[in-house]
């Protein structure tokens, strides 16, 4: 059980768009920023998404971070066969005083 | 380029110690906060320990509190996991992770992979 709730999977065609939520509270996504990390299969996570929105160089901009009270969304368009990977949201945690994530989503490219 | 290489897993019994390390090169390492986050096999990420630039302040998961102690070597630009009192849920792949203070984690090592056995 993840403090952060994400979905466990979504999937869309090659070109379409995929979103992932990120659910959290006030001791977390409300009070601090989010951050998104790939991880393809057999990999380390990479840095998507810093700061809530800010992609890292070399991050190219089909990728986008939002955030709202205490949620966070990432977005993926013109989805393709390289994308297919899991991806974690993760923010600092002031109640527990330590850094959580959430539970991962696999993104399927049907 | 920003380099981090683990090492030092391995398989131990349940009730053993082992010590990881996390060779950092390409950067600074003195001047930034590091990480070691773990995953478990087919499981998610999990955050585990923290310690500051100067090695001054450590904080740990309530999972591994007072079982594991993280430090760092600054003039050899290494950081470590000494992992005691190892149980079998302590079975993970371990990485270490460059923070930007606690905000997020922009390099990552390939990981080491610790497997507890009883």
């Amino acid at each position: 059980q993840s403090v952060l709730t994400q979905p466990p999977s979504v999937s869309a065609a090659p070109g379409q768009k995929v979103t992932i939520s990120c659910s959290g509270s006030s001791s977390n996504i409300g009070k601090n920023y989010v951050s998104w990390y790939q991880q393809l299969p057999g990999t380390a996570p990479k840095l998507l998404i810093y700061d809530n929105y800010k992609r890292p160089s070399g991050i190219p901009d089909r990728f986008s971070g939002s955030k709202s009270g205490t949620s966070a969304t990432l977005g993926i368009t013109g989805l393709q066969t390289g994308d297919e990977a899991d991806y974690y949201c993760g923010t600092w945690d002031s109640s527990l005083s330590a850094y959580v994530f959430g539970i991962g989503t696999k993104v399927t490219v049907l | 380029e920003v380099q981090l290489v683990e090492s030092g897993g391995g398989l131990v019994q349940v009730g053993g110690s082992l010590r990881l390390s996390c060779a950092a090169s390409g950067f600074t390492f003195s001047s930034f906060w590091i990480h070691w986050v773990r995953q478990a096999p087919g499981k998610g990420l999990v955050w585990v320990s923290r310690i500051n630039n100067d090695g001054s302040s450590a904080i740990y998961a309530d999972s591994v509190k007072g079982r594991f102690t993280i430090s760092r070597d600054n003039a050899k630009n290494t950081l470590y996991l000494q992992m005691n009192s190892l149980r079998a849920e302590d079975t993970a792949v371990y990485y270490c992770a460059r923070g930007f203070v606690a905000d997020y984690f922009d390099y990552w090592g390939q990981g080491t992979l610790v497997t507890v056995s009883s």
